[in-house]
């Protein structure tokens, strides 16, 4: 199983409303990462988190705010965003270390803030 | 830090053409991942190929990593082609650095 599960696949919200993205991979890796995707632009790396731990955050605003409970899951709470936040948000995980460091992406949460 | 380049920006191809897509990296990586981009913002793996060849079906893929460059070679294009082609190498800290991506379009 070589599959990462995100959740929403797509979501609208306001301004002033609280939601959160949702990931979750079955492939005991050990490193989890959420990309920011605009139209026509590669992903860019947001958070990473390495051991359930967060590693490494690319100066993302707090209005997004990283959670891993445990090492299948990723959250991402979202609050008071603004619409230039309108984007394709992707999870991706891999295993840490050793020689086969591949990547598998989740489909998407395609986020429409108004 | 590491600057990774592709090339073309964008093809447009008929249905059944063969096409050559490029990826030049500027330093030593530990890996090399092509991705194809559906429609629907889908990233799908193709190819993890640090070095050497490998084939899937219609699609292959060459990594010179002396020579710091990758090549996508697609066979008789369909339609369920189309889409955006990233490369994307891992740098010592083992994060990826994408390129700007292909845009291929098939036209049937």
């Amino acid at each position: 199983d070589t599959e990462v599960t995100q959740t929403p696949k797509h979501l609208v919200m306001g301004m002033t409303n609280k939601k959160s993205l949702k990931c979750e991979q079955h492939m005991g890796h050990r490193a989890m990462y959420w990309y920011k995707q605009k139209a026509k632009k590669p992903p860019e790396l947001m958070f990473v988190y390495s051991y359930e731990k967060l590693s490494i955050n690319e100066s993302v605003p707090s209005r997004f705010s990283p959670e891993c409970p445990n090492s299948s899951l990723l959250n991402l709470h979202l609050h008071a965003l603004q619409p230039e936040d309108s984007a394709l948000y992707l999870c991706a995980s891999s295993p840490l270390g050793g020689v086969n460091t591949e990547a598998f992406f989740g489909q998407g949460t395609r986020l429409t803030v108004v | 830090g590491i600057q990774v380049e592709q090339s073309p920006p964008d093809l447009i191809l008929q249905e059944g053409a063969n096409s050559t897509l490029r990826c030049n990296f500027s330093d030593s990586v530990n890996n090399l991942q092509w991705f194809h981009q559906n429609p629907w913002g889908q990233l799908i793996n193709l190819f993890y190929i640090p070095s050497g060849t490998k084939q899937n079906g219609r699609l292959s893929a060459t990594t010179v990593a002396t020579e710091r460059y990758s090549l996508l070679y697609i066979s008789s294009s369909q339609t369920t082609d189309s889409g955006v082609y990233f490369c994307a190498v891992s740098d010592s800290n083992y994060q990826l650095i994408w390129g700007a991506g292909t845009k291929l379009i098939i036209k049937p």
